[in-house]
């Protein structure tokens, strides 16, 4: 079975240009989460989705949005990138039910420049 | 206070050893616990949950101290791919946000 996958595995984008992440969850999980790491700091919670909507949100501001499709994959955009925005995104999926165990992808690495 | 504190280590441990480690969570209220590992610049993996009991998985033990707040792991019999940071997660609610704390390291030395 194939795990959760997200692309572009790496994506450099300058100061204020806009990057977009996809996400592509576990079969049959319908929730999608977005984590930010930055180099050397802890998993940073910013979005959940689930069935569509936007269920909870992390304290990052406006500028970090997402969706998520009918087939239950996952974009999150991040706009007027700014220098700080340069961390590993991480999106994991899970059954519904948030206390199910969160199955992460690799990873996409932004660097903004 | 951290929402989840860990000792960030580094654990150096002989192959064959045991080593263990905590962590400490702040919210009372907490609902459900879990142990990863990440391996350097991957993504974190489960490792196992953990539950109200302790539960155990081959070389792995994970405990939960409701009373205290704390959390800690074992791992028995140490191989060198144990080496990893072993991260306590911690879900504080039924709202999909899952606090991370910043990781143990373990290095197993042969």
């Amino acid at each position: 079975e194939a795990g959760v996958t997200q692309s572009p595995t790496h994506l450099i984008k300058t100061r204020g240009q806009q990057a977009t992440l996809r996400c592509s969850p576990i079969s049959g999980h319908t929730s999608v989460y977005w984590y930010q790491q930055a180099l050397g700091l802890g998993l940073q919670f910013l979005l959940w989705y689930d069935e569509g909507e936007e269920r909870n949100r992390g304290n990052f501001p406006p500028r970090f949005s997402g969706r998520q499709f009918p087939n239950y994959s996952s974009e999150l955009n991040v706009n007027a990138l700014e220098l700080e925005d340069s961390a590993l995104y991480l999106c994991a999926s899970s059954l519904y039910i948030s206390t199910y165990e969160q199955y992460f992808g690799p990873g996409t690495r932004l660097t903004v420049t | 206070r951290k929402e989840v504190e860990q000792d960030p280590g580094p654990f150096n441990v002989p192959e064959g050893a045991t080593v263990a480690f905590n962590c400490t969570y702040s919210n009372s209220a907490s609902q459900s616990f879990f142990w990863y590992r990440q391996d350097c610049r991957k993504e974190p993996k489960l490792l196992m949950s953990v539950y109200s009991s302790g539960n155990e998985d081959g070389r792995f033990t994970a405990q939960l101290n409701r009373a205290s707040q704390y959390i800690s792991l074992l791992i028995r019999d140490s191989k060198l791919s144990d080496s990893a940071t072993y991260l306590c997660v911690v879900n504080p609610d039924s709202w999909g946000k899952l606090q991370f704390g910043a990781g143990t390291q373990v290095v197993v030395t042969p």
